[in-house]
């Protein structure tokens, strides 16, 4: 049973690219939720997706926006990046219904933007 | 305020020891309670969950969740040094559905 699957694990962009990450949920999940990580800090809420909807989101600009495909899977793409961009992404799946329940994150994806 | 702060750290016990780590939250409609530990260079790897008030036994873990005070937190028996990383507390719920907030974490260090 595969579990979350991330990618790419690391990559460098400079300011100003564009960057598109990737995820795939848990066997059997059928929402994904995107968070930042930076050093040192606990995870931070960027949005989640339900049935390819945008079910909420967290306190990001609009630069940050994403997509969820019907086999579930999700992508998060990030334009005209910052310096303050550069942090862990964590992608986390979960079944969508009722109350919030477990998150199963991804081993990430670590940009640092030069 | 933040939304979620965990008490500061970092927490050093000695193998063997009880690890309390505690978390207070601002969100009175909070519903769900989460303790996720991470590894360092790892991802978040979920603990224990509770979302009623008392205590939630499982193993040497017990949460506990206190909704008037709107405080949680989490006692580790026995400390092993394979404990040791980095503790988030993360409340869902409420009027943050469909979210989970995260506190900035507690480092915890277990030394033989």
């Amino acid at each position: 049973d595969a579990g979350v699957t991330q990618s790419p694990t690391h990559l460098i962009k400079t300011r100003g690219q564009q960057v598109t990450l990737r995820c795939s949920p848990k066997s059997g999940h059928d929402t994904v939720s995107w968070y930042q990580q930076a050093l040192g800090q606990g995870p931070q809420f960027i949005f989640q997706y339900y049935e390819e909807e945008e079910r909420q989101r967290g306190n990001f600009p609009d630069r940050f926006s994403g997509h969820q495909f019907p086999n579930y899977s999700s992508e998060l793409n990030v334009n005209a990046l910052l310096l303050g961009d550069s942090a862990l992404y964590l992608c986390a799946s979960s079944l969508g219904t009722g109350r919030t329940g477990e998150l199963f994150f991804g081993e990430g994806s670590r940009l640092t933007v030069l | 305020q933040k939304e979620v702060e965990q008490n500061s750290g970092p927490l050093s016990v000695p193998e063997g020891a009880i690890a309390s780590l505690n978390c207070t939250y601002s969100d009175r409609g909070s519903q769900s309670f989460f303790w996720y530990r991470q590894y360092s260079g790892k991802s978040p790897e979920l603990i224990m969950f509770i979302y009623s008030n008392g205590d939630k036994e499982d193993g040497r873990f017990t949460a506990q969740l206190n909704k008037a005070s709107q405080y949680v937190s989490l006692l580790i028996r026995d400390s092993q040094p394979s404990d040791s990383a980095t503790y988030l507390c993360a409340v869902g719920g409420g009027t943050s559905y469909g979210k989970l907030t995260f506190g900035q974490g507690t480092i915890l260090t277990v030394h033989p």
